[in-house]
């Protein structure tokens, strides 16, 4: 129980384009999901809080515009990488919280997704 | 500002050996601590504590939280090369479900 999959795992864009990462939680619900991106060596930072059916909670010095996510129904939200560039590139971790408690899902956790390793050349 | 702070940064030991991993946390709204071990993917849980002095245990690893001195600990008995990963902890906020980490504890396990 409590998985969580994410799509693609990994993905070579060119500058200027546009990448969307899909985060599904396949036998749970989840009314809110988070978007990490983590460099190399380093801890996970926070990017987002996506809740579903509302519009998402950034943190401070993430750029809205260019980080555009939607979490249209309570198994799937996304993350779009507007115009892309190499710095962008990074590895992008979603987990999601589940609604409720039961004997495989707590809501005292996150549960996490594989990863999407992103390269913008 | 809201922190998680681990310690130390990096290890390096031999199997065998027992390591203990700190970490201390500065959170508002605190609901939970939990630890993760991170490979080359995403993490994956080990432990949840909310309650003080109680140990959790799962084979050779095993944690406890102490709330008074706002830290947790995670000790890992008899390495093995297989233990070999990032250790992460987080703080987990009572409201809105939200994580912070700590910047997390490389742990090299030797033959």
């Amino acid at each position: 129980g409590a998985v969580v999959s994410q799509h693609p795992s990994w993905v070579i864009c060119k500058s200027g384009t546009s990448v969307k990462i899909e985060c599904r939680s396949l036998d749970f619900q989840a009314t809110t999901m988070f978007w990490y991106r983590q460099f190399p060596k380093q801890s996970l930072m926070l990017m987002a809080t996506s809740n579903e059916g509302s519009k998402a909670t950034y943190e401070q010095g993430v750029e809205k515009d260019k980080f555009l996510i939607n979490h249209a129904s309570l198994t799937l939200s996304t993350l779009t990488v507007t115009s892309a560039h190499p710095e962008d590139s990074s590895f992008y971790i979603c987990s999601a919280r589940a609604s409720g408690g039961n004997r495989q899902t707590s809501p005292d956790t996150q549960y996490f997704g594989p990863g999407t390793r992103l390269t913008v050349l | 500002e809201d922190k998680v702070v681990q310690s130390p940064l990096s290890l390096v030991v031999h199997e065998g050996d027992t390591v203990t991993l700190n970490c201390s946390y500065e959170v508002t709204n605190f609901r939970s601590l939990l630890w993760y071990k991170q490979e080359k993917k995403a993490p994956t849980f080990l432990f949840m504590l909310t309650s003080s002095g109680i140990e959790k245990k799962s084979g050779r690893l095993s944690s406890i939280l102490d709330k008074k001195e706002l830290s947790s600990i995670l000790n890992i008995t008899a390495t093995q090369t297989g233990d070999s990963a990032i250790y992460l902890c987080a703080a987990f906020y009572n409201q809105g479900g939200k994580l912070i980490f700590g910047q997390g504890t490389e742990l090299s396990v030797k033959p």
